[in-house]
């Protein structure tokens, strides 16, 4: 039971560009959620995050909002740069019911081309 | 330096073979968390311990054991290794009171089991 689930495998932007990743889930306690990114041979770092009590945050380049009643999350990088070829993961976290444990996506491959 | 560190980096063992993965940090976390990532899966989560005394089963805990030495040092032992655990293994912290519910992870150790 795949409780969040990222349905892009991969994905390919060109540099300056839009890149848009996507989660869903399903588990109606999640009430906070994050992005990470990973790269090769590296562990994965903390990106970005959100509450269930708003539906955006924006950091930079880097925005994500949430659609609660949808179930969704996506990420958006504006305007995507090369560095930013790694692989992302969403992850989701229920504080009332399982404090700190979070429960991560598949990932997507994201390649950002020159 | 850096803050999560996983020993060894890489492992090649065969299987029926007791391996132990160790983790050690040096950000006065309390929670320690294991998972193991595989292709297409994203990262699973087979321990978590919120202090030394304290030690929890996670999603895909068969055929692994956990040790809490100290704060700062949790290790993961397979007790007779089989080919199926052939996966990337990364090390997280977190301390919710003081980050949220941010994870911060170690370098991740590639395990191959023949």
């Amino acid at each position: 039971d795949q409780q969040v689930k990222q349905n892009s495998p991969s994905l390919s932007v060109q540099e300056g560009r839009i890149s848009i990743l996507n989660c869903d889930y399903t588990n109606s306690m999640f009430d906070y959620f994050l992005w990470y990114k990973k790269y090769p041979a590296e562990g994965p770092t903390f990106l970005i995050s959100i509450s269930s009590i708003k539906d955006k945050n924006e950091d930079g380049r880097f925005t994500v909002f949430l659609n609660k009643s949808a179930k969704h999350l996506s990420l958006h990088i504006v305007p995507s740069q090369p560095g930013d070829s790694a692989v992302y993961f969403c992850a989701a976290s229920a504080r009332e019911t399982s404090g700190s444990r979070l429960t991560f996506g598949e990932g997507t491959q994201l390649t950002v081309n020159p | 330096d850096a803050d999560v560190t996983q020993t060894p980096r890489n492992r090649i063992t065969k299987t029926g073979k007791r391996i132990m993965l160790e983790c050690s940090q040096t950000k006065g976390h309390d929670r320690m968390y294991w998972y193991r990532q595989d292709p297409g899966l994203g990262l699973q989560l087979i321990y978590y311990s919120f202090d030394v005394k304290d030690i929890n089963k996670g999603e895909i805990s068969d055929g692994y054991s956990v040790s809490r030495q100290a704060q700062a040092k949790f290790s993961l032992s397979l007790e007779s290794a089989i080919p199926n655990q052939t996966a990337l293994y990364f090390c997280a912290t977190s301390e919710p009171g003081r980050t949220g519910n941010e994870q911060f992870f170690g370098p991740g150790t590639r395990l191959t089991v023949l």
